[in-house]
C-alpha cells in the first residue's frame, strides 16, 4: 500500500523566519513528487518534481526531491503571515494517481 | 481560464438521507477525480475518470456511493443514505491525460447530523 509520511504535522513560527517541512513517500510506479498549498478548502498547485536534486524555486517557495532517499522537502524563507496553510505532499505513481500525506499545519506569527 | 466549478458548497443532511455533489473540470481536462477529506487528513481519491470511462473505483464505498460522468464532462458524486462518518470536505479535482497536476476545485463541505 502506498504511504507518505510528512513532518512536522504542525509548526509555529515567526514571521521572518524560514521553514522546512519534509515528506517521505513510499509509492508503487513513482513518477513524480507534488506539493499543494491548502488554505481553507482548495489545494492549490505549487510544485511538480520528477528529478533527483533539482532544485524548482518559486519566490520565497523551494522544493527538491531525492529519489534515493524517497523524500522531499520544501523550503520556505523569509515566511508571511500569508504563508499560514496546510502544506500537502503527494506523489504521483500508477495512473497518475496521487497519494497525499496528512500534511503540515504551518502558522505564521506577525 | 476558468477552473474547476463545484457545487453546492456547503450542505447539511441528518443520516440515512441521501446527497448528491456536481462538478465540471477544467475545460479539455479529460481526467477527473473524486476525493474525500475528513478534518486533519489528507485528500482520499474515491473514484477516477478519464473521459466518460472509470479508471479506478477501487475506494468508492460502493454500498452507499455511486459517481458517474456522462458525456465525459461534468460529474456528480452521491451518497445514498448517508452516515455520520461521511462528513467530509468532497473535492473534485480535473487534469489533462499526459500530466501528473491536478487542478481543484472550492470543494463540498458535507455535514451529516
Amino acid at each position: 500500500e502506498d504511504k507518505v509520511v510528512q513532518s512536522p504535522l504542525s509548526l509555529v513560527v515567526h514571521e521572518g523566519d524560514t521553514v522546512t517541512l519534509n515528506c517521505s513517500y513510499e509509492v508503487t510506479n513513482f513518477r513524480s513528487l507534488l506539493w499543494y498549498k491548502q488554505e481553507k478548502k482548495a489545494p492549490t498547485f505549487l510544485f511538480m518534481l520528477t528529478s533527483s536534486g533539482i532544485e524548482k524555486k518559486s519566490g520565497r517557495l523551494s522544493s527538491i526531491l531525492d529519489k534515493k532517499e524517497l523524500s522531499s522537502i520544501l523550503n520556505i524563507t523569509a515566511t508571511q503571515t500569508g504563508d499560514s496553510a496546510i502544506y500537502l505532499c503527494a506523489p504521483s505513481g500508477s495512473a497518475r494517481q496521487l497519494t497525499f500525506g496528512s500534511g503540515t499545519q504551518l502558522t505564521v506569527l506577525p | 481560464e476558468a477552473g474547476v466549478a463545484q457545487s453546492p458548497r456547503y450542505k447539511i443532511i441528518e443520516k440515512r438521507q441521501s446527497v448528491a455533489f456536481w462538478c465540471n473540470p477544467i475545460s479539455g481536462h479529460a481526467t477527473l477525480y473524486w476525493y474525500q477529506q475528513i478534518l486533519g487528513q489528507g485528500p482520499k481519491l474515491l473514484i477516477q475518470f478519464q473521459n466518460n470511462g472509470v479508471v479506478d473505483d477501487s475506494q468508492l464505498p460502493k454500498d452507499r456511493f455511486s459517481a458517474e460522468r456522462l458525456k465525459g464532462v461534468d460529474s456528480t458524486l452521491k451518497i445514498q443514505p448517508a452516515k455520520l462518518e461521511d462528513s467530509a470536505v468532497y473535492l473534485c479535482a480535473s487534469s489533462l491525460i499526459v500530466r501528473d497536476e491536478q487542478f481543484f476545485g472550492p470543494g463540498t463541505r458535507l455535514t451529516v447530523l
